[in-house]
């Protein structure tokens, strides 16, 4: 019953390849995010999404391209993968009206770019 | 804008010391605070939020924090620590008119026994 699920948990890949992470959540949330990671354990967003619709896209550069088929679901795809991209990338979800910005986060997508 | 300022990336303490975590913060407009944790290998659990009212916050685990606007700072503290407790903690700051959630750079507590 994992409120939001992300997968896969480790992806291992090389430089050049493209690649996705999907999240789903359970929650009935109408806000999801994309939350980048990096070796020193920095946080940073990089997209929000309300029911489908992008509402923040923090200057990530364009390689990355969010994609929300319903508001259940928002998945993140990679091209072109640089040795920068390795890092965790969390999937977070929040209900509408939220003000106070309470996240529920997944457990973390871990990608390796060799 | 806003930001957070956790002071001290690494803090250790022994099973049953005092443990203190220091974050402050900058904001324009009255801010929504939050502290999250991070076990190994794991997402964020939020621990606790201020956003009106009483400004001493209880959380969960035994986790308090108290803000303090003349201050800027949203320090979080534990009376006994506890072996369990060795994570990262992150301070974080939104506000009612933004879609954001802005972390600090977070501290992780080491527990000694």
């Amino acid at each position: 019953d994992t409120a939001v699920s992300q997968t896969p948990k480790y992806l291992v890949t090389q430089m050049g390849n493209d690649k996705s992470i999907k999240c789903e959540q359970n929650l009935g949330h109408d806000t999801m995010y994309w939350y980048k990671q990096d070796s020193k354990k920095f946080l940073k967003i990089m997209f929000s999404y309300n029911n489908k619709e992008l509402i923040i896209n923090e200057t990530v550069p364009n390689r990355f391209s969010p994609k929300s088929p319903d508001k259940a679901h928002l998945n993140l795809h990679i091209n072109s993968l640089e040795l920068g991209d390795s890092a965790v990338y969390f999937c977070a979800s929040r209900p509408r009206g939220s003000g106070a910005n309470v996240l529920t986060f997944g457990a973390g997508s871990r990608l390796t770019v060799l | 804008a806003q930001s957070v300022t956790q002071l001290g990336s690494h803090v250790s303490v022994s099973e049953g010391a005092l443990v203190l975590l220091r974050c402050n913060y900058s904001s324009s407009v009255p801010p929504y605070l939050f502290w999250y944790v991070q076990y190994p290998n794991q997402g964020l659990q939020l621990l606790l939020k201020y956003t009106t009212g009483a400004t001493l916050v209880k959380g969960i685990n035994g986790f308090e924090a108290e803000f303090k606007k003349s201050e800027t700072s949203f320090h979080l503290t534990k009376p006994s620590a506890h072996m369990s407790d060795a994570a990262e903690y992150f301070c974080a700051v939104s506000s009612d008119n933004t879609d954001k959630l802005i972390f600090g750079t977070g501290t992780r507590l080491q527990v000694f026994p």
